[in-house]
């Protein structure tokens, strides 16, 4: 059973600092990746999704990469903005099951 | 870009009434959708998985019988929590998978009062 991990749970910078958001899977037999942004009482935005295949996607001020050998995916967000704050989920999931396992979250607030 | 439509985004009910929420994707077809539901401050935990024509699949603990998933067309999914109580305040999300990944709808914050 695929379990996912993120750390640390809440994380404050300052504006204009780069920073590194981790996740960690047990299973590392998955199918891709995804990272996700929710806004309070919102639902889910999209951010970046890795094939198994990839070892990193980028997107404007963010980069995501992944290591299926160490069960580890990273979130690198680039020049910080109070924008920003908000949580941030990664999810993965397996070869031959469409589920989505959601790891805990990282709750980042960017301080002007 | 896929997108998918979720009504209500907020209800509020009485205990022992039943609430419908929609979700829709709206510019693809998907066979499949996923429940989701959040406490507060915690992650998602998936409820039960969609499938267009036939029985939903629901994960180990989640009540079929409380919680009525239908989809019943390529473009609609609905879940139906009957006769609320308090304790099923929270809130729910659907998604639809795509070749490309994910897509969320916007959340139903349910208020059982």
């Amino acid at each position: 059973k695929q379990e996912v991990t993120q750390i640390p749970a809440a994380l404050s910078v300052p504006e204009g600092e780069n920073l590194v958001l981790n996740c960690s899977f047990t299973d590392s037999a998955i199918y891709n990746l995804q990272w996700f942004r929710q806004d309070p009482g919102k639902g889910l935005t999209s951010l970046l999704l890795i094939q198994s295949s990839q070892r990193e996607q980028t997107s404007g001020r963010l980069n995501a990469s992944l290591d299926k050998s160490s069960g580890r995916s990273t979130l690198y967000i680039a020049a910080s903005q109070p924008g920003d704050s908000a949580t941030y989920l990664c999810a993965a999931s397996n070869f031959g099951n469409e589920k989505l396992t959601f790891g805990t979250g990282t709750r980042l607030t960017i301080i002007p | 870009g896929a997108v998918v439509s979720q009504h209500p985004s907020r209800v509020i009910c009485k205990s022992g009434t039943s609430v419908k929420i929609e979700c829709r994707s709206l510019d693809f077809q998907a066979t499949t959708m996923f429940w989701y539901r959040q406490f507060p401050k915690q992650s998602l935990m998936l409820m039960a998985t969609s499938n267009e024509g036939s029985k939903a699949t629901y994960e180990q603990g989640v009540e079929k019988d409380k919680f009525l998933i239908n989809h019943a067309s390529l473009t609609l999914s609905t879940l139906t929590v009957t006769s609320a109580h308090p304790e099923d305040s929270s809130f729910y999300i659907c998604s639809a998978s795509r070749g490309s990944g994910y897509t969320f709808g916007s959340g139903t914050r349910l208020t059982v009062v």
